[in-house]
């Protein structure tokens, strides 16, 4: 159990494009969903917190009006990278905390496989 | 001073040796603490979660120090695939549960 799936797994996109990655939950709710980016020899870092049906909470220094997220339901959220240069080149991971029964497991965080986006 | 810190090794153990590693964190207000494990170009895997009292799951012993912010990781008779970057994680606390990474300890067991 507590499976989450992103896709694409990479992409590799023209400068200036848009590029959306997908992160579900497959066999649990999710009301909560993080996003965090990893660049090579970095640790993750935290860029946003996605919360159903509401507006995601973002990160200091992360432009909100350029990584676009959506949580539309309790399985999915989107992450778009809006007009993509080469330094938003990373690995994007989405994480998703288990969701039983009216109270949260705020200790369970199940990650992503990630998106590793390349942009020339 | 960095929100987690870790020694970024890489460590060089014979297979069967016992390694320990440890981090320090910043953020007093962090009330989870985990150890994970990331494979080369892969996502992080939990390995375990970390308590005051001490916890320990087979090969693996975990310790937490509030008062001095220290979280430690043993591992015993390791591995060959016990190699990988070892991941110190704290959340960040004050209601929110985005979690704040380590760069990570990086382990090699050689046979």
């Amino acid at each position: 159990g507590a499976v989450v799936s992103q896709h694409p797994s990479w992409v590799i996109c023209k400068s200036g494009t848009s590029v959306k990655i997908e992160c579900r939950s497959l066999d649990f709710q999710a009301t909560t969903m993080f996003w965090y980016r990893q660049f090579p020899k970095q640790s993750l870092m935290l860029m946003a917190t996605s919360n159903e049906g509401s507006k995601a909470t973002y990160e200091q220094g992360v432009e909100k009006d350029k990584f676009l997220i959506n949580h539309a339901s309790l399985t999915l959220s989107t992450l778009t990278v809006t007009s993509a240069h080469p330094e938003d080149s990373s690995f994007y991971i989405c994480s998703a905390r288990d969701f039983q029964g009216g109270r949260a497991r705020t200790d369970t965080q199940y990650f992503g496989p990630g998106t590793r986006l390349t942009v020339l | 001073r960095k929100e987690v810190e870790q020694d970024p090794g890489p460590f060089n153990v014979p297979e069967g040796a016992t390694v320990a590693f440890n981090c320090t964190y910043s953020n007093s207000a962090s009330q989870s603490f985990f150890w994970y494990r990331q494979d080369c170009r892969k996502e992080p895997k939990l390995l375990m979660s970390v308590y005051s009292s001490g916890n320990e799951d087979g090969r693996f012993t975990a310790q937490l120090n509030r008062a001095s912010q220290y979280i430690s990781l043993l591992i015993r008779d390791s591995k060959l695939s016990d190699s990988a970057t070892y991941l110190c994680v704290v959340n960040k606390g004050g209601g929110a549960d985005g979690l704040t990474f380590g760069k990570g300890t990086h382990l090699i067991i050689q046979p």
